[in-house]
């Protein structure tokens, strides 16, 4: 079964440091990899995608995220956290064996403290 | 605007009572998504449709739940006999069928069911 993992509810960081949020996966076929974000009673935000090529991907807002096949994971990064990033972020794994339905990870909720 | 449109934005009923939402996609995107996301969760997919033909549904979607999309433009939701347990936000997406499927999300119908 098509799964995706967000180990960590919540990530608190101070204003200027950077950010990591992880994402591992597990589907049976090649997949398609996306980053959305959602601020509170919004809808989703495309930050980036992964289909194929290089492996790290860069996105709107500063964020980029690394493809590493041999652990299943798909990692969204971003060097310096702006208190506007503050809300919550969601990795999706899909693919065209499937429809391209996405199946989401249970979103990790970013607190920026300043 | 030119991006996914969702009505109404919110929606409050009494259980037993039926519930219609209407999802109005990007023009020229042929691939329409609902899914459903409660709170504290990711979004779980329920159905899609490929121009007018509904492709798939998921075991989320209940007898009580019902999707068209008529002239493979807009689409509706409809539940019946709504459970308090139906109360959660219902997402739209909509994409282009080619390459990656990048589905573009609406901003949300939010059902609180009392």
């Amino acid at each position: 079964a098509q799964s995706v993992t967000q180990p960590d509810i919540h990530i608190t960081v101070s204003e200027g440091a950077s950010l990591e949020l992880r994402c591992n996966y597990s589907y049976g076929a090649t997949p398609y990899l996306f980053w959305y974000v959602q601020s509170p009673g919004q809808g989703l935000q495309l930050l980036l995608k992964y289909f194929s090529g290089d492996t790290l991907v860069q996105g709107i807002k500063g964020f980029e995220a690394e493809f590493k096949r041999s652990q299943s994971s798909f990692n969204l990064r971003k060097p310096s956290v702006h208190w506007s990033d503050a809300a919550e972020y969601f990795c999706a794994v899909g693919a065209r064996e499937y429809g391209n339905k996405l199946v989401f990870g249970a979103g990790t909720i970013l607190r920026v403290k300043s | 605007d030119t991006g996914v449109s969702q009505n109404p934005r919110h929606k409050i009923t009494k259980r037993g009572q039926n519930v219609t939402f209407r999802c109005d996609p990007i023009s020229e995107h042929n691939r329409l998504y609902w899914y459903r996301q409660t709170l504290g969760q990711g979004p779980e997919f329920l159905t899609y449709f490929q121009n007018e033909a509904q492709l798939e549904k998921s075991r989320l979607l209940s007898d009580r739940f019902s999707a068209e999309r008529p002239k493979g433009s807009f689409s509706t939701l409809e539940i019946q006999r709504t459970e308090q347990g139906d109360s959660a936000m219902y997402l739209c997406a909509s994409s282009y069928l080619s390459g990656s499927n990048e589905q573009f999300f609406g901003p949300g119908t939010r059902l609180t069911v009392l």
